[in-house]
């Protein structure tokens, strides 16, 4: 049974970073590619990035170049999304998801983690 | 950068009718097309891969069709359960992108 667990959320003032991790099990994971997945309160789904399954190829919206950083270790099954520089307006419940090979859609989703940006 | 446009914003029908919403997107070349259904407080399901492909456990009243820059997620008999929004997105190759639609929300009455 696929399980994707996030977790590093909380409350931080804006300018400070986190890292979120994303906790996978059921499925091998080093065989699938990897996203995020963020949504601002009463907001639609916004992508951020995404990773390849051997960690080699990473690639990001715009809005996030250069402030978010996805990696991931296979060896523990784990996802990661530093994110550093917060602004209020990052403040989401983060999502990680699996990506069905070939990129037809995201099949599998972690339950969310909820950063709040606030001073 | 590719946009999706999702229409209607909201739509609202009684049990056993039909929904259909749409999904527009500003250009093509895309891998795939996906539907996803979300409730309150939930994360969000897939229900439909590559346009037309129903996931893993999803009834057969959904169906979604499309090619190209047109896409479309049929309802065929509302259930009350169908309460949700639903969102298209669309993955491209090169660069490797993904880009959701803006969302529509299904009111059962």
């Amino acid at each position: 049974q696929v399980h994707l667990v996030e977790s590093g959320g909380g409350v931080v003032q804006p300018g400070r970073s986190l890292r979120l991790s994303c906790a996978a099990s059921g499925f091998t994971f080093g065989s699938y590619t990897m996203t995020w997945v963020r949504q601002a309160p009463g907001k639609g789904l916004e992508w951020l990035a995404l990773v390849s399954y051997d960690g080699t190829n990473e690639h990001y919206a715009d809005s996030v170049k250069g402030r978010f950083t996805l990696s991931r270790d296979n060896s523990k099954n784990t996802l990661y999304l530093q994110v550093n520089s917060l602004r209020v307006e990052d403040t989401a419940v983060y999502y990680c998801a699996r990506e069905l090979t070939g990129g037809l859609g995201l099949d599998y989703w972690g339950q969310g983690t909820l950063v709040t940006v606030s001073s | 950068e590719i946009v999706l446009t999702q229409s209607p914003a909201t739509l609202s029908l009684s049990p056993g009718q039909r929904a259909t919403l749409s999904c527009r997107a500003t250009q093509s070349g895309s891998i795939s097309l996906a539907w996803f259904q979300q409730k309150p407080g939930q994360a969000p399901r897939l229900l439909i891969y590559d346009a037309s492909n129903r996931a893993t456990g999803i009834p057969a009243r959904f169906s979604g069709r499309g090619s190209g820059t047109d896409f479309a997620l049929t309802i065929s008999s509302l259930e009350p359960e169908d309460s949700a929004v639903y969102y298209c997105q669309l993955r491209t190759n090169w660069p490797p992108r993904i880009t959701f639609g803006g969302g529509t929300k299904v009111e059962i009455k």
